[in-house]
């Protein structure tokens, strides 16, 4: 049963050009959150999806970034005219699919996105 | 005023002894909340899961939650050179939509 599944594990983009950075679910869920994280610091929250619906983006600058999860395949975190402040690691993780509050989030390995 | 707040640490205790990390939020609906321990250049992975007041034990590890004061504490037992770590404490709110935030962590440094 293969976990959550992030790729590219690094990227490195020059300044002005796009990030892509997939995630697969664990199979049987379709809640996906988005973080970031910088070095010595804790997980910022970017955007929570559902299935084809942007449940909460309010992490999420308003500029340049945007996120999706499409009913079939990977759910997509785009970074547009990457900058060098975007350089983090960008975790995605999934949880279950069913109404609850105390659904428990599995991590993928990370995105490392590093920007010249 | 941060939504879940934490001493960043470090936190150093000798192997044996026990490691107490303390955890605040500040959104008084709040349900769900969650420790969670991450080793330098891996991703989070769970360790505790707490939704009511009181005690949850877990093998080595206890979690205490106290919704009146809106603080959460993990506390580990005969600390061991492997729980050196980042803690990071997460809450959700009520509501299955809501999004779970996360604190800025506790580094955990158990020396020999």
């Amino acid at each position: 049963n293969a976990g959550v599944m992030q790729n590219p594990r690094h990227l490195v983009r020059r300044r002005g050009q796009e990030a892509r950075l997939r995630c697969s679910p664990m199979k049987g869920h379709s809640h996906v959150y988005w973080y970031r994280q910088l070095p010595e610091e804790g997980l910022k929250f970017m955007v929570y999806l559902q299935k084809e619906n942007i449940i909460d983006e309010s992490g999420m600058p308003k500029e340049r970034f945007s996120a999706e999860f499409p009913k079939e395949g990977p759910s997509i975190l785009r970074i547009q005219q990457v900058v060098r402040g975007d350089s983090a690691a960008y975790f995605c993780a999934s949880s279950p699919n069913r109404e609850a509050t105390n659904e428990k989030l599995f991590f993928g390995s990370g995105t490392q996105l590093s920007v010249l | 005023q941060k939504e879940v707040e934490q001493n960043s640490g470090p936190l150093s205790v000798p192997e044996g002894a026990i490691a107490s990390l303390n955890c605040t939020y500040s959104d008084r609906v709040s349900q769900s909340f969650f420790w969670y321990r991450q080793y330098s250049g891996k991703s989070p992975e769970l360790i505790m899961s707490i939704y009511s007041n009181g005690d949850k034990e877990d093998g080595r590890f206890t979690a205490q939650l106290n919704k009146a004061s809106q603080y959460v504490s993990l506390l580990i037992r005969d600390s061991q050179p492997s729980d050196s770590a980042t803690y990071l404490c997460a809450v959700r709110r009520h509501s299955s939509a809501s999004k779970i935030i996360f604190g800025s962590g506790t580094r955990l440094s158990i020396r020999p």
